[in-house]
Parts: structure tokens; sequence; C-alpha cells
């Protein structure tokens, strides 16, 4: 099946100790995206690939950066974790929206970051 | 700007029972909608869509209908299983990159 894959599912790090989460994905989608999400709260776009470019979101802190070596995988870097960034992150991809598609998103199954 | 208002949660009830979950939304233009589902400790998954006024969505014994003139996607479903238990996202895309998510309904259905 085809689908959206998320490693670790879990992630423990030391507070100001760099972190990498990955995904990859077999939908060949464009378009990726990494989500925060707090406490079942709605999730919060960091940012997202188009391709190999790069949308950086507004309110997103300098301390996330993304990487995006191919089509099928992405990765959320956190440079120096806060105890502020424990959260779940959720990778997600969808078809280019001019595409004609309905542009819904398809979800991995979320990393949950502990920070100590 | 776009944004999307649901119900706040959480909303508890009895298997069998009927579930209502509202959802109105104020956006430009022509938005597609969706209702997403978060089940404890994985991703949102589709659950539901419409792209065009009048259109209704429907899966798992869900229903959703599309209504432009009260801009509402309420959610239903006529009998919740114990297995429905969830947070349930109501979701609107205008176009672009960005889709535009409620604040989540959790749901709790007792056996």
């Amino acid at each position: 099946d085809a689908m959206v894959i998320q490693n670790p599912r879990y992630q423990v790090t030391q507070f100001g100790k760099p972190v990498t989460l990955s995904c990859s994905q077999t939908l060949n989608h464009n378009v990726m995206y990494w989500y925060q999400q707090k406490s079942s709260q709605a999730p919060k776009l960091l940012f997202h690939y188009y391709d190999k470019d790069f949308n950086n979101e507004a309110d997103t802190p300098d301390n996330f950066q993304s990487r995006r070596p191919n089509t099928s995988f992405c990765f959320l870097d956190i440079r120096s974790p806060g105890l502020g960034d424990a959260a779940m992150y959720l990778c997600a991809t969808s078809r280019d929206w001019g595409s004609g598609s309905s542009y819904e998103q398809y979800f991995g199954p979320g990393t949950r970051l502990t920070v100590t | 700007g776009n944004s999307v208002t649901q119900m706040e949660g959480p909303v508890t009830l009895s298997e069998e029972a009927f579930l209502t979950i509202n959802c109105t939304y104020t956006a430009t233009g022509y938005p597609s909608l969706f209702w997403y589902v978060q089940y404890p400790g994985e991703g949102l998954q589709l659950l539901l869509k419409a792209t065009k006024a009048d259109d209704k969505g429907s899966n798992k014994g869900f229903e959703a209908t599309y209504r432009k003139e009260t801009t509402s996607f309420h959610l239903e479903k006529g009998s919740v299983q114990v297995s429905d238990s969830a947070v349930y996202f109501c979701a609107l895309f205008t176009g672009g990159f960005k889709t535009i998510f409620g604040a989540g309904t959790r749901l709790f259905v007792k056996a």
C-alpha cells in the first residue's frame, strides 16, 4: 500500500541536543509538509516543499530546518530543542494543488518528541 | 481571512447514539472541505471530503454536506461505535499549499 512513513515513532532528546526526524513516502507526491501538533490541538504548519522549493511559514522559529534530498524523503532538523518543542511532529504529502485533485493530505503516523 | 470553527468538545455519547459535530467556515472563493480523524497516538486520516456546494461526502457511516448558504459542513453519523472515539478535525482548502484546520473535537463513545 502506498503510504507515508515516519521514523522513529518516539524520539527522546536532551535539551539543546540536535535531533532529526525523518519521513518517506511511496505516493510520489510533489508536496511534502511538516506540522507540529501539541495535545490534539490543530496541527500547525511549519513548512512545506513543492518539489525542491522550500517554503517556510512566517512564524516558524529558525531552530527548525528541513531537507528534501529527493521526492521520497524529507527530514525535519531541530537544531537546539527546547522544552517547548516537545510535541507530535506530523509529515504529510499531497499532489500539486493545480493538478485538478481535491487536494487532500496524506499523513504519516507522527513522531512524538520528548525533550528532557 | 479563511477560518474554520468547530464545536468544542469533548463530546461524550453512548454506543449507537446519533452524532453531530458542527463546523462552519469563512473563506473567499470556493473552498474544498474535509473532515479528518485522528485516533489516539496516530496521524490524521482523511475521513471524507466535498469539493463544491451541495456535495455530500460519506465514508464509514459518516456524512457531511457542503452548505454554501450557511457556510457549514457538519459531520453526522447515525449510530456511533466505541471504535469511533477519536479527535475530528474540520478543514478547508482554497488554493496554494495551506489547509486551514479547525481546533478539533474530541469524541468519547461509551459502551
